[in-house]
């Protein structure tokens, strides 16, 4: 079956560590995209890719990095340098090409700085 | 830029009657697509209805349906015999034409179906 899996599903962080979180479509979309969630404030974009090699910052970009070396990934690094990593991050997908039928998520992975 | 607003941070209802959401948002576009999609517990994101702006027909999934004013920038979400599976985060996003928009979601509306 088609989709984005998204791991792992909770991951913890210590101070001062880099992490990196996993996303991964079998859809054959071309565009990728990485998602904040926290309480009361919706969904705010990081960063996202619309083709190989190729990424633009989101409205919250500072103290995060991604790659996308192949289509079908889209890997996001929480660096050291944010401050405040604990939320819900969400992948999703999307076809560029003709009409506009919105994305594709992943199920989410949880950050926890411990 | 474009902003999508969501005036109801939490909303309740009764198992089996009807509920609106309501969406507003801005834009200077004159084509674009508007969506709501639905957060359950699982946290998981599913699309709910897609409307189109070129469209004036208004889009229904079921029991979903929405109201769509276009001149007014509007766009609320019914949800007609509620069920209890109903219980969810759900969020309006909008985005300008073509696949290669991104969407711009609002902050979400808690809503809450009581047996």
């Amino acid at each position: 079956d088609g989709g984005i899996t998204q791991s792992p599903k909770y991951l913890f962080r210590k101070e001062g560590q880099n992490v990196t979180l996993s996303c991964e479509q079998n859809l054959n979309h071309d565009a990728m995209y990485w998602y904040r969630q926290d309480p009361g404030q919706g969904l705010r974009l990081i960063y996202y890719s619309q083709i190989v090699n190729d990424f633009q910052k989101g409205d919250i970009a500072e103290g995060y990095s991604v790659s996308r070396e192949k289509k079908e990934s889209f890997p996001l690094t929480v660096t050291s340098a944010q401050k405040n990593p604990t939320a819900f991050y969400l992948c999703a997908s999307s076809m560029l090409q003709g009409a506009n039928y919105g994305y594709t998520f992943g199920s989410g992975t949880r950050l926890t700085v411990v | 830029a474009q902003t999508v607003t969501q005036s109801q941070p939490e909303m309740s209802v009764q198992e089996a009657e009807t509920v609106t959401l309501s969406c507003t948002y801005d834009t200077s576009e004159n084509n674009y697509y508007l969506f709501w999609y639905k957060q359950p517990p699982s946290r998981q994101m599913i699309l709910v209805i897609r409307q189109e702006a070129y469209k004036q027909q208004n889009a229904t999934e079921n029991r979903f349906s929405v109201n769509f004013q276009k001149a007014a920038k509007s766009f609320s979400l019914k949800i007609s015999d509620s069920q209890l599976g109903d219980t969810a985060m759900y969020f309006c996003a909008f985005s300008a034409q073509g696949g290669s928009e991104k969407l711009v979601f609002g902050k979400g509306t808690k809503l809450t179906v009581n047996p």
